[in-house]
Formats: C-alpha cells, sequence, structure tokens
C-alpha cells in the first residue's frame, strides 16, 4: 500500500464504548498529526507527533488519547465519547513538523 | 495570530466556465501558501503550493500565485470539469508551525 492509510473508514459507537482508530503511512515520514472536520467548523489540529514524541495536544479532552508505538503507526483511542464528537477523524504525516502534510481517507465517527 | 479566510461558498459553475475561488491571509513572515482539495468520501489532497512571493503553483490545470503585495493567493483554472467537484481549502505554514486552514468552499460542476 502506498500514501496514509486509516481503518476503519467508518465506526459507529456507542457513549459508553471504548474504539480505536489506526493509521498508518507508508512515506518514511518522521510528523503525524490527527485532524477533527466537523460540518460547518474549520478543520481542527487535535495532536502532533514527531519522532514518535507528542509535541502538541491542542486542548483536546482526555476522552482522546493518542499514540504513537513507532514512526509509521498513529493510534487514537476513543472512550465514553458525547454526540458532538460525530465527525470525519483525518490523520495526515509529513517528513519533518511543519513540512507538506499528505493526509488519509479519514474515519467518519458517529456516536449515539 | 495567523489566519486564512477564503470565499466559503457554494460555487456553482457549469462545465467549462472559469474558476476562481478567492484566498487571503494574514501571517507574520514569509509563508508557504498552499491548495489542498477534498473530493467526496476522502481525505485532503495537496493540489499545489508555492513557498516565495510571486511563484507560481500549478497542477491539473488549477494555479494560484502568491501575492505578497496583497496577501492572497487565488485559486483558478480556465475550464472547470464535472470532476472537479470538490471541497477547496487554501493553508498556510510559517517555517517550523503548523499548518493553518481556511473553512474550504465547495465547489458544484454541473453538466
Amino acid at each position: 500500500e502506498t500514501g496514509v492509510t486509516q481503518t476503519p473508514r467508518h465506526l459507529v459507537m456507542g457513549m459508553t464504548n471504548k474504539k480505536s482508530l489506526k493509521c498508518e503511512q507508508h512515506l518514511g515520514h518522521n510528523a503525524m498529526y490527527w485532524y477533527k472536520q466537523s460540518a460547518k467548523k474549520p478543520l481542527e489540529l487535535m495532536f502532533v507527533y514527531s519522532l514518535e514524541e507528542r509535541v502538541e495536544n491542542n486542548s483536546v479532552p482526555s476522552r482522546f488519547s493518542p499514540e504513537c508505538p513507532n514512526s509509521s503507526h498513529l493510534f487514537l483511542h476513543l472512550h465514553t465519547l458525547q454526540p458532538e464528537d460525530s465527525a470525519l477523524y483525518l490523520c495526515a504525516s509529513s517528513s519533518q513538523r511543519g513540512d507538506t502534510q499528505y493526509f488519509g481517507p479519514g474515519t467518519r465517527l458517529t456516536v449515539l | 495570530g495567523d489566519s486564512v479566510t477564503q470565499m466559503e461558498g457554494p460555487v456553482t459553475l457549469s462545465e467549462e466556465a472559469f474558476l476562481t475561488i478567492n484566498c487571503t491571509y494574514t501571517a507574520t513572515g514569509y509563508p508557504s501558501l498552499f491548495w489542498y482539495v477534498q473530493y467526496p468520501g476522502e481525505g485532503l489532497q495537496l493540489l499545489l503550493k508555492a513557498t516565495k512571493a510571486d511563484d507560481k503553483g500549478s497542477n491539473k490545470g488549477f494555479e494560484a500565485t502568491y501575492r505578497k503585495e496583497t496577501t492572497s493567493f487565488h485559486l483558478e483554472k480556465g475550464s472547470v470539469q464535472v470532476s472537479d467537484s470538490a471541497v477547496y481549502f487554501c493553508a498556510l505554514r510559517n517555517y517550523g508551525q503548523n499548518f493553518v486552514f481556511g473553512p474550504g468552499t465547495r465547489l458544484s460542476v454541473l453538466p
């Protein structure tokens, strides 16, 4: 596979569930990002990882927990979400932090 | 802080019409400027970029010129196709900083 992949593409979960989103990049990049895209709102940067170290957390609620076990993989662990967390979650990567970003197709999350 | 403003649309055009999507920015220093496109059901794809004043980025018939005097980076295409229907995002990035995205402009091209 090439580029940035995300799984699952669609996820429906209840407010008490625990689930994880997965992102994998096949570009040899060292930085990875999580964004939230909600209807009629600008793209929101959630987390930034550089060389597997979290370098930015933009006031994201603790019910979202990122994990970056190596430079190719990024996870977003979800627990006790709210309906307003329903959105498209996009992963991106770049060769270094701040370089041109390449996005995955996103995970469409619906919280019931 | 840095910001990007773009026409929110939606923009509806007939096939083969001329397209302009306006983008202006506010930033310190000399940012790089980008256009990303998001097709239905997909993530954002880099469309073109320009890294310094007067540079012109181009790809797939789309063009944008970095105008520092007017702090603008307007996207243009001479003849749009139905397959160009998507949401277009203008963005900037200062060196070592995160990207700043505009709100996106939805384009619908009718046959």
